[in-house]
């Protein structure tokens, strides 16, 4: 079993809808649980982030993190076409010495139809 | 402020060659990440830096991988002999510290490398 694990889609939803974003996790020693976003042809860039469990709101989007489930969502408001792209969920822990790494799922492709 | 810059952008090269790729940091980070982005999936961690000493270089193929951070700034990750699993995009990250904020890691656009 992988540590990470999400739906790589492809996700299709028209101009407007509500998309939802989902990851789950086996590693109970994560503390820190991002949302990247990855445009074609770029590197990743940071959306959201989230420290341990609750719900984070910026914007059209929202964060949510659930550790007794072991699942996080990112839920993304009136969807436009710029939001077409890979969103990818990171996950991080102490890896030592209060030192961090990332854990990244597949990444989920959305695009939004006009 | 610039963000972290990568060369070359893209690179084709034959099974068995050598490549290299270059990474400059943003301006005063002190760590410094390379990851291996294959098609389809995320990016997974190749070897990470703090200032010119390798922290973790644990999923660094080191027969064919190496990389240098030389006066804790530019950073080179070279494969030689390249094999055909090597394709990729192959992304740079930068960030002021490992250390407490795992969120404030910038990445550059990446190489694309196809082995032929």
């Amino acid at each position: 079993q992988k540590e990470v694990e999400q739906d790589p889609g492809p996700l299709s939803v028209p101009e407007g809808a509500i998309v939802s974003l989902n990851c789950t996790y086996s590693n109970s020693a994560f503390q820190y649980f991002m949302w990247y976003r990855q445009y074609s042809r770029k590197g990743p860039e940071l959306l959201m982030y989230t420290y341990s469990s609750g719900n984070k709101e910026d914007g059209r989007f929202t964060a949510q993190v659930d550790k007794s489930s072991k699942y996080i969502s990112l839920f993304i408001r009136d969807s436009q076409p710029s939001d077409s792209a890979t969103y990818l969920c990171a996950m991080s822990s102490d890896s030592g010495a209060g030192s961090y790494q990332l854990t990244f799922g597949k990444g989920t492709k959305l695009s939004v139809i006009p | 402020e610039a963000g972290v810059a990568q060369s070359p952008r893209y690179k084709i090269i034959e099974k068995r060659q050598s490549v290299a790729f270059w990474c400059n940091p943003i301006s005063g980070h002190a760590t410094l990440y390379w990851y291996q982005q294959i098609l389809g999936q995320g990016p997974k961690l190749l070897i990470q830096f703090q200032n010119n000493g390798v922290v973790d270089d644990s999923q660094l193929p080191k027969d064919r991988f190496s990389a240098e951070r030389l006066k804790g700034v530019d950073s080179t990750l070279k494969i030689q002999p390249a094999k055909l699993e090597d394709s990729a995009v192959y992304l740079c990250a930068s960030s002021f510290t490992s250390f407490l904020r795992p969120y404030e890691q910038y990445f550059g656009p990446g190489t694309r490398l196809t082995v032929t």
